[in-house]
């Protein structure tokens, strides 16, 4: 079946610090993606959409210029987290969808990140 | 209100049998389900998935069926092994929005 590769599935770095997270799409073209944040015990929060080739469209609440979202192909997303304070630290996880809008949708594994 | 309920926080099952995770949701327009790993002091491990379009997605051992006109889905894991003994979370949602988590199910595979 498709698969959804983040990459790095774990990060640490210094608080100031930009951090980026790659999501791709290995053998299908992706032409939505998803990036979702999990906080503990508590549900998994959609950040934004992200369609190849326009800016990302982010959810109420989420900084944009904090969490840069690029779709600059159909095979990979980038999550960059800037500026992380440790309170960004967290469980990211995005999720593709195949061209059209019924496609199905694919989750990657996930990325924890800890900003010390 | 939970949208997502697992009702047995615990489950014990010798090696090389079946493990069976429940969970029930509430919402008939979630269309994608998730089951997750934890071990502990560790983040969720994302483990397989099914949209609302299939009954059974399966993975090596690891197996999600789902009944949607129950609002219920499983994760079988077949056989068994010690290293399986985890924390197991279902979550549910619709495409583009919130996904909800279920309190967990602590798992332990008996050598």
């Amino acid at each position: 079946g498709a698969v959804v590769s983040q990459h790095p599935s774990r990060v640490i770095c210094k608080s100031g610090t930009s951090v980026k997270i790659e999501c791709r799409s290995l053998d299908f073209q992706a032409t939505t993606m998803f990036w979702y944040r999990q906080f503990p015990k508590k549900s998994l929060m959609l950040m934004a959409t992200s369609n190849e080739g326009s800016k990302a469209t982010y959810e109420q609440g989420v900084e944009k210029d904090k969490f840069l979202i690029n779709h600059a192909s159909l095979t990979l997303s980038t999550l960059t987290v800037t500026s992380a304070h440790p309170e960004d630290s967290s469980f990211y996880i995005c999720s593709a969808r195949e061209r059209g809008n019924t496609g199905e949708l694919f989750f990657g594994e996930g990325s924890r990140l800890t900003v010390l | 209100d939970q949208q997502v309920k697992q009702n047995s926080p615990s489950l014990s099952v010798q090696e090389g049998r079946i493990s069976i995770l429940n969970c029930d949701y509430t919402n008939s327009m979630f269309d994608y389900f998730l089951w997750y790993k934890k071990y502990p002091a560790e983040g969720p491990t994302f483990l397989i998935s099914i949209s609302s379009i299939k009954d059974k997605n399966e993975d090596g051992r690891f197996t999600v069926f789902l009944n949607k006109s129950a609002k219920h889905l499983s994760l079988h894991i077949v056989p068994s092994q010690p290293g399986d003994s985890a924390v197991y979370f279902c979550a549910a949602g619709k495409a583009g929005n919130q996904f909800y988590f279920g309190t967990g199910t602590s798992l332990t595979v008996i050598p």
